[in-house]
């Protein structure tokens, strides 16, 4: 699988902030995906992106991925406690099997 | 979304005993699991890649012999930690993909073991 470093591993905010988690990887990627995992809970899927350069939309979330495809990122503009969770990117290069990166733990204060 | 279901959800074992996990694809057929685990407060480590009807593929590190894996048709895959101690103890999650290696995956909701 890919390896790829994520930062920050832990970040807690107040409500409102915003919140930024970064994906990097030494090697060119052909697709990422991001998952949130709530505290007790089991991964779950938020994003695919492919293509150079591209930035997609969910509500609050915007996800980017890298011109060069080998960094990546997903930014939360007005953190509420409901995004509270870890964050994770899973980087995948070729048909390499999917693998994840160390998570973001966002922890979001009232 | 598809779903995936793990079973039993937490299971508590005395040491040297054998525990199997399930997981099933509840709305699709998965020719392709995959099996996670997960200590507390990091990430997903793929243990193996579970094939149906054929064997699978363990990532390196992982003992095979230890943690068994069947794949015996498309809708359910068994996962035996065999002779389990106390480090065995850990969140172990299955995931599989309506459309392939490449789509997203989808997660059963995982099984914590306990090893006393």
């Amino acid at each position: 699988g890919q390896q790829v470093m994520q930062i920050p591993q832990y970040q807690h905010v107040q409500e409102g902030e915003d919140f930024t988690t970064y994906c990097n990887s030494s090697t060119t990627l052909s697709n990422i995906q991001w998952y949130k995992q709530r505290p007790g809970g089991h991964p779950v899927f938020l994003i695919q992106l492919v293509k150079s350069g591209e930035v997609k939309k969910q509500k609050r979330l915007t996800f980017q991925f890298g011109e060069a495809k080998k960094n990546s990122s997903l930014h939360i503009t007005a953190t509420q406690t409901t995004d509270v969770g870890t964050y994770f990117c899973a980087p995948r290069g070729g048909y390499s099997t999917l693998t994840f990166g160390k998570g973001t733990m966002l922890l979001v204060s009232p | 979304g598809a779903v995936v279901s793990q079973h039993p959800s937490w299971v508590i074992c005395k040491s040297g005993t054998s525990v199997k996990i399930e997981c099933r694809s509840l709305d699709f057929q998965a020719t392709t699991m995959f099996w996670y685990r997960q200590f507390p407060k990091q990430s997903l480590m793929l243990m193996a890649t579970s094939n149906e009807g054929s064997k699978a593929t363990y990532e390196q590190g992982v003992e095979k012999d230890k943690f068994l894996i069947n794949h015996a048709s498309l809708t359910l895959s068994t996962l035996t930690v065999t002779s389990a101690h106390p480090e065995d103890s850990s969140f172990y999650i299955c995931s599989a993909s309506p459309t392939g290696v490449a789509g997203e995956l989808f997660f059963g909701e995982g099984s914590r073991l306990t090893v006393l």
